[in-house]
Parts: structure tokens; sequence; C-alpha cells
């Protein structure tokens, strides 16, 4: 059966960086995307980029440019999330997911989210 | 970047009673090429991760109870629940993935029983 399994929660003080990690299991890794996505403490979800297991591409919210490093080792189906300069307001739980794509208009576009880790809580606080 | 707009943000039904949910993006979502909205819903349950329920606007996600349906298309979307059960209580979201990223989320609407 499919399953992302995530890695543990991290506390982390401002400016320290932190790389959370999404294993994948029971399908093709390089068949779908992953994308992550952060959820605040009581607030709702933001998209915060994918990357292609396949090539290794990645595309990335703008708000997050520069900051957010996505990567993965095909070798271990395990795709990763590296957050830089953390402040308090990064204070989430971020979830990796698989995504299903296709392509339209000569463009990679995502169908939706169907496997869904099970989250990791990222603590930034001094 | 597109913009998602749910409505209301908290709604209160009874049990067998019908839920709609509204999501309205700030541009069309369709492609003509395949007339295909690129819009999703999601279900939220408290400490748990989002579960797809519909994909293309009105697909149901295979698992997913048929009491769950999406429909719209353009901008401006719905997802009804037809006989609502006490599981169905939870946070629900509309996702696009129109085009090229970022692929926004609107705000979520909280479901609760009257």
């Amino acid at each position: 059966q499919v399953q992302l399994v995530q890695s543990g929660a991290e506390v982390k003080k401002p400016g320290a960086s932190v790389k959370v990690s999404c294993k994948a299991s029971g399908y093709t890794f390089t068949g779908y995307y992953i994308q992550w996505v952060r959820q605040a403490p009581g607030q709702g979800l933001e998209w915060v980029g994918w990357i292609n297991p396949k090539s290794g591409a990645t595309n990335y919210a703008q708000r997050f440019q520069g900051r957010v490093t996505m990567t993965r080792d095909t070798s271990i189906t395990t795709a990763y999330m590296e957050l830089s300069r953390l402040r308090s307001g990064d204070t989430a739980v971020y979830y990796c997911a698989r995504v299903d794509v296709e392509l339209v208009a000569a463009t990679t576009t995502a169908v939706g989210a169907d496997y869904w880790g099970q989250g990791t809580l990222v603590t930034v606080s001094s | 970047d597109i913009v998602m707009t749910q409505s209301p943000d908290s709604l209160a039904v009874s049990l067998g009673e019908r839920a709609t949910i509204n999501c309205k993006s700030s541009q069309s979502v369709l492609y003509s090429s395949n007339s295909n909205n690129y819009l999703a819903w999601y279900q939220q349950k408290p400490g748990q991760p989002p579960k797809l329920l519909i994909y293309w606007a009105s697909t149901r996600e295979s698992g997913v109870p048929d009491r769950f349906s999406g429909s719209g298309s353009g901008t401006d979307f719905t997802l009804t629940i037809s006989s609502l059960q006490a599981e169905d209580v939870a946070v629900y979201y509309c996702q696009q993935y129109y085009s090229t990223p970022p692929y926004t989320f609107g705000q979520g609407t909280k479901l609760e029983i009257k």
C-alpha cells in the first residue's frame, strides 16, 4: 500500500535551518510529483512547492524562494524539504503529499494529492 | 497568483441534511483543451492530514462516499454533502491546480453539526 512517512518533530532557533524527510513506499517513486504543504497552528493550508522525483526539477511558491530547497534521493525513495533562516512564523506542521500530474496544453498540471504524510511539526522558538 | 475564496467560513448543519460549501477562484481554472477544471476538494479532520475527496471539480476519489459531490466550472465551484453524517465534521478546503504553481488553497470551511 502507498505510504508516505515523514521524519519526526523538530525544534529550531530563529535563523537556523530544518530538513524534513518524506519516505515513500508502495508505488513507483518517480511516477508522481511530491508537493509540500504547511499549516500553522489553527490556520489553513499553504502550498510551499513541489518536486518531480524523476528529474529533480522543482517549483517553489514565491514567498519561499531563496529559503526553501526540495531534493530527493531516488535510491531510497525519499524526498526532502529544507527551510533556512527560520523565523517564528515558520512554526507549522509540514506535510508531504503524492501528486498525480498530467500534461495539458504543454504544461504539467496536477490532478490532486491522493496520499499524504502524517505531518512534521516544526517549532521555531528562541 | 490565483486567489481562492471559500464561503461560508463555517457552517452548522443538522444530521441527514444537505451541506453546501462554495469556492470561487480569481481566474478560470478550466482548460478548454480537455474541458477539465483543475480544482480539488479536501477534507481535514483534527490532527490528521488532508484527504482528497474530489478532483477535476466533480470526479470523486476512489473510496469516497457518494454523498459527496462536486460541481461547477470556470471560477465557481460547490462541494455538496447530500446527507450529513457525524463523521463528516471537518474542515474542507478547495485547491486549484491550474497552469503553473503556486497551487493555492481556499481559507477553509469548518463544518459542524447543528
